[in-house]
């Protein structure tokens, strides 16, 4: 079972600005671990979007941002474009379960 | 270019055993933590199993602890999981990814995955 929770879906119409969260707690997220975001296309992959809380790799987009406070972390897609329209999953680590990274829920993109 | 190729998934009944292979190219694989992820049909991400980058040590979900065995191949290129005592909850598209950073950090890249079906 997840220990980071997501809103199961966002949406928004091309140009608009949508926010994902990521809300953990004081073993995962709080205890200072990284957060990181992945897309998922339909029937692909999941890609890496946002390493380190914020860090862009190479190739992705600067509309993709992301940060992080306190127990909980957020990914912003500003521009909203049609192919954005995937899954998207926060990641991290997790003290309190015997070596284990853990998942986001996952949250669907829609673009109307 | 870095590249994972998994195979071995197939349809298997439950109580039997399967092994994965992940071929990985592009890259110094001995320099590098590998990990398991699944994804049951239509659900989320689920962690599965980390090894360190020479074997020495290795980590597991509790859902798969004690049934599972994550190995590497370090002269071959080579990640494998042992799975034995398969379940039907075990149905999963499988996917090795490359570990990033240190401990929690990311996975990239990822492997196109394989399927796994439990189903007698």
């Amino acid at each position: 079972q997840s220990v980071l929770t997501q809103p199961p879906s966002v949406s928004g119409a091309p140009g608009q600005r949508v926010t994902i969260s990521c809300t953990g707690s004081s073993s995962n997220i709080g205890a200072g671990y990284d957060v990181h975001w992945y897309q998922q296309l339909p029937g692909t992959a999941p890609k890496l979007l946002i390493s380190g809380n914020s860090n862009r790799p190479s190739g992705v987009p600067d509309r993709f941002s992301g940060s992080k406070s306190g127990t909980s972390a957020s990914l912003a897609i500003t521009g909203l474009q049609a192919e954005d329209e995937a899954d998207y999953y926060c990641q991290s680590y997790d003290s309190s379960l015997s070596g284990s990274y853990v998942f986001g829920t996952g949250t669907k993109v829609t673009v109307l | 270019q870095v590249q994972l190729v998994e195979s071995g998934g197939g349809v298997v009944q439950p109580g039997r055993s399967l092994r994965l292979s992940c071929a990985a190219s592009g890259f110094t694989f001995s320099s590098y933590g590998m990990h398991w992820v699944r994804q049951a049909p239509g659900k989320g991400l689920e962690w599965v199993a980390v090894i360190w980058y020479d074997g020495s040590d290795k980590y597991y979900a509790d859902s798969v602890k004690g049934r599972f065995t994550i190995s590497r191949d370090n002269s071959k290129n080579t990640l494998y999981l042992q799975m034995s005592g398969l379940r039907v909850e075990d149905t999963a598209v499988y996917y090795c990814a490359r570990g990033g950073g240190n401990r929690g950090g990311w996975f990239d890249p990822w492997g196109q995955g394989t399927l796994v079906t439990v189903s007698s």
